[in-house]
């Protein structure tokens, strides 16, 4: 089993839609959760981070996170153009002494 | 503008070549790490920097050599590089190793290697 798992993509949706990314991990023992988004040809950058369970908003941002079902997901309303970026679910894995792990990646297109 | 500064931007190197990429953060984050990054994958680990130490090597080939001279710099010393080893290399930083701080890490814009 992966440490990080992302939902599949790639992700479509139009301008102004709900996106909604997901994200799944491995081990029960981390309490920190981070979202980054990855431009084409660019670095990470963190967008989101949370650590209690339930949602966290910022702007046109929400994260959720459910630490009994070891989930947690990125919600992106209002959806831009310019949102259209990979977005990395990222947490500390005890496996590599809590350094932080990344999944996959889901890559997010905007049509407008 | 990125808080994490690496360079150079880019860079095209022979095998038998030696060149060295650096990185430089004055958040006084006290953990600086390497990370790996090819096409169309996320990042992967390679390096672990905690005060000045080097506290994880992701069991990662020889010819790959980090170096930490001060709490601000580090640096990757590249020799005998094979072409897949071509890819995007990033820094990053962070307040402490522990994985407990919730600000997570902080990229530079990456060095993006060719090995020719």
């Amino acid at each position: 089993q992966k440490e990080v798992e992302q939902n599949s993509g790639p992700l479509s949706v139009p301008e102004g839609a709900i996106a909604s990314l997901n994200c799944t991990y491995s081990d029960r023992g981390s309490q920190s959760f981070f979202w980054y988004r990855q431009y084409s040809g660019k670095s990470p950058e963190l967008i989101m981070f949370i650590y209690s369970n339930g949602d966290k908003e910022d702007g046109r941002f929400t994260a959720q996170l459910n630490k009994a079902s070891q989930y947690v997901s990125l919600l992106i309303r209002d959806s831009q153009p310019s949102d259209s970026a990979t977005y990395l679910c990222a947490v500390p894995y005890s496996g590599s002494a809590r350094q932080l792990t990344f999944g996959s990646g889901t890559q997010l297109t905007v049509l407008p | 503008d990125t808080e994490v500064t690496q360079t150079p931007k880019h860079l095209v190197m022979g095998m038998t070549n030696k060149k060295s990429l650096k990185c430089e953060q004055h958040m006084g984050h006290r953990a600086m790490y390497w990370y790996k990054q090819k096409a169309k994958k996320p990042p992967e680990l390679m390096f672990v920097y905690s005060y000045e130490k080097l506290s994880i090597n992701e069991s990662v080939p020889s010819r790959f050599s980090p170096e930490c001279p001060n709490s601000s710099l580090l640096n990757l010393h590249l020799h005998a590089l094979q072409p897949e080893d071509s890819a995007l290399y990033l820094c990053a930083s962070s307040q402490d190793s522990t994985g407990r701080s919730v600000y997570g890490y902080t990229f530079g814009s990456g060095t993006r290697l060719t090995v020719v």
